[in-house]
């Protein structure tokens, strides 16, 4: 069974400065990997998606790495703004199924 | 198009009752998946659709949980009948294709007293 792990679970940083999100899997067979963004009460927004022949994937202040060997994906948000606070969450895909890790709450400080 | 919809936004019922949750996937999207929001739990799959046909419902908790999907525009996704521990927030998603990119409705948020 795919098991997601993302840490830290919580981060707190100043505005500017830049963030580093970190994902990791156990079973490496995967066909993408997902990260959503999760506003409270909210739904779920997909920021990036890296398929499993990629290496990594750019969008704006966002970049996705991914190295599916050692199960390892990174999220790295550039020049933290308030308005980045909210919940980020990794989803790997096996078999067509999602599976999410728990997340890394962010609170950008004005 | 409008995206994933869900219906209702927020339910609260009392235990016993039966609780229907309903969602309309993006036009054209062959995939339509059911998952489970919770504190303790995360986010977790419950079942999922090809082509209104249930390809996957292991992650259905027990036999009070039942889903179809009738037609390609519209599934739901039923509690009958319902505990206070089912209590969550539930999403539906769909995609173009099994391994594409899958859309999030805004999720119904579910109490049960």
């Amino acid at each position: 069974k795919q098991e997601v792990t993302q840490i830290p679970a919580a981060l707190s940083v100043p505005e500017g400065e830049n963030l580093v999100l970190n994902c990791s899997f156990t079973d490496s067979a995967i066909y993408n990997l997902q990260w959503f963004r999760q506003d409270p009460g909210k739904g779920l927004t997909s920021l990036l998606l890296i398929q499993s022949s990629q290496r990594e994937q750019t969008s704006g202040r966002l970049n996705a790495s991914l190295d599916k060997s050692s199960g390892r994906s990174t999220l790295y948000i550039a020049a933290s703004q308030p308005g980045d606070s909210a919940t980020y969450l990794c989803a790997v895909k096996n078999d067509y199924k999602l599976s999410f890790g728990a997340g890394t709450t962010v609170t950008v400080r004005a | 198009d409008a995206g994933v919809i869900q219906s209702p936004r927020h339910e609260v019922t009392e235990m016993g009752q039966e609780v229907t949750l309903r969602c309309k996937p993006i036009s054209g999207h062959d995939y339509l998946f059911w998952y489970r929001q919770t504190m303790m739990r995360g986010l977790e799959l419950l079942i999922y659709f090809n082509n209104n046909v249930p390809i996957d419902d292991s992650g259905m908790p027990e036999d009070r949980f039942s889903a179809k999907m009738p037609n390609a525009s519209f599934s739901t996704l039923k509690i009958q009948p319902s505990e206070p521990r089912d209590s969550a927030v539930y999403f539906c998603a769909s995609s173009l294709l099994g391994n594409y990119e899958q859309y999030f409705g805004p999720g119904t948020r579910l109490t049960v007293t």
